[in-house]
């Protein structure tokens, strides 16, 4: 399974726009990138999933570089709403390996 | 609503009792698992299941039993509770695992403490 490392935690004001990158130096060719959100006490969220380049959706873009060793997710002028836990995650297509979540990166939105 | 739902949300057992947290999903999705999640952790993965009648272990499958008997469900029995046990258990569910996870439904959620 691929290992991800994120930053623990972040901070950003509201209005800004926050990168957050998660480094996957193992990743295999059939790996997807996917990101999810948590809020406290409540189950993650899917945000968004990519497996190159650039995938844009109403919530957040993925960049994703040629080598595909890491990945950023971009959030667009962050509100206070935004405060959670994202996971970085990579995937094995067809098969049954599973997931795996880390620790995660805190964001957390300051007025 | 569809949706992954499970029950109980709060549970507190002791020390050796035996419980099933219950999970289940009304969207017709293939893949199941039961995660953990510790204080300040991410989520690590028990049992996982591909298809009614196929069941796996995941990464700390010691302690927890699943079943699949029906597309719907998918119960997590704890066979003799102890105090590491002591968890958020989260029920997820996919429609397939073909892009490696997209879409995966969370459940709400069950605290369980062990005494």
């Amino acid at each position: 399974l691929a290992k991800t490392t994120q930053p623990i935690s972040m901070d950003s004001y509201e209005g800004q726009e926050v990168n957050i990158t998660c480094s996957h130096n193992n990743i295999a060719t059939n790996d997807y990138i996917t990101w999810y959100q948590q809020f406290p006490s409540q189950g993650p969220r899917f945000i968004i999933q990519g497996y190159k380049t650039k995938v844009t959706n109403e919530v957040a873009s993925l960049f994703i570089p040629a080598d595909r060793k890491s990945s950023t997710l971009s959030l667009p002028r962050v509100s206070l709403s935004d405060t959670a836990v994202y996971y970085c995650l990579v995937g094995t297509a067809g098969s049954a390996r599973q997931l795996t979540f880390g620790s995660g990166t805190q964001l957390t939105v300051l007025p | 609503n569809a949706g992954v739902t499970q029950t109980p949300k709060f549970q507190v057992l002791k020390t050796g009792q035996s419980m099933t947290l219950q999970c289940a999903q009304d969207m017709n999705h293939e893949y199941m698992s039961w995660y953990r999640q510790d204080p300040g952790m991410g989520l690590r993965l028990i049992h996982y299941s591909v298809g009614a009648g196929i069941t796996d272990q995941g990464e700390v499958p010691n302690g927890y039993n699943v079943s699949r008997s029906t597309t719907e469900d998918f119960p997590l029995r704890l066979l003799s509770a102890a105090p590491s046990q002591t968890s958020v258990y989260f029920c997820a569910s996919s429609y397939s695992l073909i892009q490696g996870g997209s879409g995966y439904t969370f459940g709400s959620g069950t605290r369980l403490t062990v005494v």
